[in-house]
């Protein structure tokens, strides 16, 4: 079952903020929201994940909504590298229900 | 440096034959997964493995098999079942049982003729 619904696709300028949305609104309570990103024929990365608050590392933010049901990735400036399909999964951290990998968002960081 | 190697990166079968692909890990991790990606499309599971030994069947297991006799290895065997091979596939890695974040490999790109 698709706990996460992404736009297909998006555009951004090089060097701009890149913010992708993602919508979760049967999330529950110890369920946890991880994105990961997946550069053409390789294997996907992991970015970040979050409970409730806001968190940066050195990739990108993660900036979740109060009620939880969504949540935006934000590349604060992308490049050309950034070129992926980024997918949003939420689960529980140490759950055993498998990780679910949907279409994700195809992001084009156009020079 | 640790990390997961799948090889190789490509490689082409004709129809009817069996293929394998490796998959190694030094990360010292007790799960593994092999999923397969087609073109626009999500990852789905085929085969997942929890500790040696022990190995459970994915969503897609049809015509594939695994085994897992060492920690840091998974190979995964495309039979001559598996009736759509031709496609970009991932082995993966975590600490636990779908715990934590999984680590991927590069992938190994089939195409059956």
């Amino acid at each position: 079952d698709a706990k996460t619904t992404q736009p297909p696709s998006m555009d951004c300028a090089e060097g701009r903020a890149a913010n992708l949305p993602c919508n979760h609104s049967t999330i529950s309570g110890n369920e946890y929201v991880y994105w990961y990103r997946q550069i053409h024929s390789q294997g996907p990365q992991y970015i970040i994940h979050g409970l409730k608050n806001n968190e940066t590392n050195e990739m990108a933010s993660l900036i979740i909504t109060e009620d939880r049901k969504s949540s935006t990735l934000i590349l604060p400036h992308a490049t050309l590298r950034d070129t992926a399909v980024y997918y949003c999964i939420v689960r529980v951290k140490t759950s055993y229900d498998k990780v679910i990998f949907g279409p994700g968002t195809s992001l084009s960081v156009i020079p | 440096d640790g990390g997961i190697t799948q090889s190789p990166k490509y490689l082409f079968r004709k129809e009817g034959q069996n293929v394998t692909l490796s998959c190694e890990q030094n990360l010292n991790h007790d799960a593994m997964y092999w999923y397969r990606q087609d073109p626009g499309q999500g990852l789905r599971l085929i085969y997942y493995s929890q500790i040696v030994n022990d190995f459970q069947k994915g969503d897609i297991a049809e015509g594939y098999s695994v085994s897992r006799e060492k920690k840091e290895s998974f190979p995964l065997t495309v039979t001559s079942a598996q009736k759509n091979p031709t496609a970009f596939y991932l082995c993966a890695s975590s600490p636990g049982l779908w715990m934590g974040e999984q680590f991927f490999g590069p992938g190994t790109r089939l195409t059956v003729l």
